[in-house]
């Protein structure tokens, strides 16, 4: 069965500095996605970003981009010039490529954004 | 577009009642949705997944009768919690996938939090 860990339980960074969420996954599929989602205190569930696995590129969208290191079943957030509006739970996620699976999630990581 | 709802946003109920919540796709076909279960600071779990028309698939540890799902049509589909007791109180998610969509995308409700008293 997959699995999704994110050991970094909070982080805290400074508005417009940059941080990066861990994440590391198990799986023996060669097609899956993964995903990073954002919850915030009103808990309704915001995508962030994905990444297809048989893709070589690093998703990118905006101020959010990952780096996807698939031999080492790692992919990583980067959030650049944080906002005080990022402040939220990240979730990284991952699924089976078919699409007819449910999603696995982390642990999440509680983002704090000092003013 | 993909807009999700679920309907109560929040109950509140008595140990030994049944409560049910509405997972509906606004503006989309749903050929699956899933049903999550969120503790308190804690993270999604995947309790189950249906498909219209047909019987739902529950994960391991997920009992069927207590949380039944019903996927009765393309854009709505119902949990309703059995026999609810307080270790049931959570906030439920609901996410829906357009079969259509690029990339199989699921988009989610805004969760609905069950008390049980």
């Amino acid at each position: 069965a997959q699995t999704v860990t994110q050991s970094q339980p909070e982080m805290s960074v400074q508005e417009a500095e940059t941080v990066t969420l861990s994440c590391t996954y198990d799986t023996s599929e060669s097609d899956y996605y993964l995903f990073w989602y954002k919850q915030p205190p009103s808990r309704q569930m915001i995508l962030v970003i994905r990444q297809e696995a048989y893709k070589q590129q690093n998703a990118t969208e905006n101020r959010f981009s990952v780096n996807f290191q698939k031999a080492a079943k790692s992919f990583s957030l980067k959030i650049s010039d944080s906002q005080l509006g990022d402040a939220a739970m990240y979730f990284c996620a991952y699924r089976f490529g078919g699409g007819a699976d449910g999603l696995t999630f982390g642990k999440g990581t509680h983002l704090i954004i000092q003013p | 577009g993909a807009v999700v709802s679920q309907h109560p946003s929040r109950v509140i109920c008595k140990s030994g009642t049944s409560v049910k919540i509405e997972c509906r796709s606004l503006d989309f076909q749903a050929t699956t949705m899933f049903w999550y279960r969120q503790f308190p600071k804690q993270s999604l779990m995947l309790m189950a997944t249906s498909n219209e028309g047909s019987k739902a698939t529950y994960e391991q540890g997920v009992e069927k009768d207590k949380f039944l799902i019903n996927h009765a049509s393309l854009t709505l589909s119902t949990l309703t919690v059995t026999s609810a007791h307080p270790e049931d109180s959570s906030f439920y998610i609901c996410s829906a996938r357009p079969g259509d969509f690029l990339y199989n995308e699921q988009f989610f409700g805004p969760g609905t939090r069950l008390t049980v008293l």
